[in-house]
């Protein structure tokens, strides 16, 4: 089955305690793109990979990081979460220029 | 900066009623647009996508339209039923089709 997978589905977690939010896609799929959604802001991109070894930020880029090693892995890094990154997470996949695949979500909760 | 609009935030219209969404954008300079679902929480479900040399696409009962010109794009929903009701979200690419910039959403429920 077509898929983009997001691991962790839930996470709480404390302020500066480092973790990764793994996402993973099975359609050889170029691009890779990882969102994040607020109440009252919608839906707003953090970083996003046209192809492997290559990445840029989207519009809300700042205590995110990002790296994508294989086509398949677009991991999103939180080197030191603070309270204001407690979001839902979305990864999303597509071909180029094409239709965008999400995954699950992530919900995240920075204490 | 792309910007983007949907007008109504929030529709409710009884069961078998014809409706359409609507999408402004700024930038008329894109590669395409793309109209998604999202069911509360839950995450997001891809409609249709529009490439910037089309003016229509069409699934089932859902029609999109896109007007670059005038940075638009309409959802027609036909003959609506309960199991539409959701958030519809369009999305538009900027700057190429990297970045992608949502829509505010408009929240439809669909009345027995």
């Amino acid at each position: 089955e077509a898929q983009v997978t997001q691991n962790p589905r839930y996470l709480i977690t404390v302020t500066g305690k480092k973790l990764t939010v793994t996402c993973s896609q099975n359609m050889n799929h170029e691009y890779m793109s990882w969102y994040r959604q607020d109440p009252g802001l919608g839906l707003r991109q953090i970083y996003y990979s046209m192809n492997v070894e290559v990445t840029d930020k989207g519009d809300v880029p700042e205590g995110y990081k990002v790296s994508r090693k294989e086509k398949r892995n677009f991991p999103l890094i939180l080197e030191s979460p603070s309270p204001n990154q407690t979001s839902l997470y979305f990864c999303a996949s597509s071909p180029l220029a094409g239709l965008q695949f999400f995954g699950p979500g992530t919900r995240l909760t920075v204490l | 900066k792309q910007e983007v609009t949907q007008i109504p935030a929030a529709l409710s219209v009884p069961e078998g009623e014809n409706l359409v969404l609507n999408c402004s954008f700024t930038d008329s300079a894109i590669y395409n647009l793309q109209w998604f679902r999202q069911d509360p929480g839950k995450g997001l479900t891809s409609l249709l996508l529009i490439q910037s040399s089309q003016r229509e696409q069409t699934s089932g009962r859902l029609n999109a339209s896109l007007d670059k010109s005038s940075g638009r794009s309409t959802l027609y929903i036909a003959a609506s039923q309960p199991g539409d009701s959701a958030t519809y979200l369009c999305a538009v690419p900027s700057g190429g089709y990297q970045k992608v910039t949502f829509g505010t959403g408009t929240k439809l429920q669909v009345i027995p």
